[in-house]
C-alpha cells in the first residue's frame, strides 16, 4: 500500500522552461511534505518543505504546491537547468520531525 | 560544518553473515533515522531515534535488524544472518527537533 506515489518515472524538459514534478498522497494524516533531489552515489539532499497550512511555499527557483483537497503536491523548478538532472523523491510525514514516507521518485532530465 | 557521515561506503558480505553499519550525525542533532533504499525505489523508513533511545523502530522487517545509539550521537544498524533481499542502501539521517532531514551518502550493501 503505497502512501506516497510519484506517478512519472521520468521527466525530459528543455534548459530554460519550466520542470513540473507531482506527488500524490492518500494518507490524510500527513501534515507536512518535502521534496528532496538525489544525485548518484549520494544521499538524498532537502530542497524545499510545506506544512499542510499552507498552500504554496518558494524558494528562489523552486516553489512547492499543496492542494490538500485532492491530496496532490507538485514542485515546480524554473527557469530548468542542466544542474537540476538528478532524481526527485517527495516525502510526507505526520508533524516534522517524525519518519518520513518517501514516493518512489521522478528522474528529471534537464537537455541544454 | 560536517555533514551526515556513514561508514563504510560499500559493503559486500556472504549470506549468513552479520554485519554492522555506522552513522555520524550532524553534530548537535538529537534526532537520527535509518531508511533503506531498494533499486528504483524511494527510501524506506527503518527507526528513528530521539536522543539515545529508539522513538520509532516500526520499520525494521524483523529481528534480525536491531539499531542501537548509546551516548545520543553515533548510532550503528546491525544485521544478523544476513539474506540476499537484506541488499539495498542504507541511509541514515539526522535532525534538529521538528526541522526537515539531512541524509549521509549511504552505505551500499550486497549480500552474495
Amino acid at each position: 500500500d503505497q502512501q506516497v506515489k510519484q506517478n512519472s518515472p521520468s521527466l525530459s524538459v528543455q534548459e530554460g522552461r519550466i520542470s513540473i514534478l507531482n506527488c500524490d498522497y492518500t494518507n490524510s494524516m500527513f501534515d507536512y511534505f518535502l521534496w528532496y533531489k538525489k544525485y548518484p552515489a549520494e544521499g538524498p539532499t532537502f530542497l524545499i518543505s510545506i506544512s499542510s497550512i499552507k498552500d504554496k511555499n518558494e524558494d528562489g527557483r523552486f516553489t512547492v504546491f499543496l492542494n490538500k483537497s485532492a491530496k496532490h503536491l507538485s514542485l515546480h523548478i524554473v527557469p530548468s537547468q542542466p544542474g537540476d538532472s538528478a532524481v526527485y523523491f517527495c516525502a510526507a510525514s505526520r508533524n516534522a520531525g517524525n519518519m518520513l514516507t518517501f514516493g518512489g521518485g521522478t528522474r528529471l532530465m534537464v537537455k541544454p | 560544518g560536517a555533514g551526515v557521515s556513514q561508514t563504510p561506503s560499500n559493503k559486500v558480505t556472504e549470506k549468513g553473515k552479520y554485519v554492522e553499519l555506522r552513522c555520524d550525525p550532524i553534530s548537535g542533532h538529537t534526532a537520527l533515522y535509518w531508511y533503506r533504499q531498494s533499486l528504483g525505489q524511494g527510501p524506506e523508513f527503518l527507526i528513528y531515534f530521539q536522543g539515545t533511545g529508539a522513538a520509532d523502530d516500526s520499520g525494521l522487517p524483523n529481528d534480525r535488524f536491531f539499531a542501537v545509539r548509546p551516548e545520543g550521537s553515533v548510532s550503528t544498524l546491525k544485521i544478523q544472518r544476513t539474506e540476499r533481499g537484506d541488499s539495498a542502501v542504507y541511509l541514515c539521517a539526522s535532525s534538529l527537533p521538528y526541522n526537515e532531514q539531512f541524509f549521509g551518502p549511504g552505505t551500499r550493501l550486497t549480500v552474495l
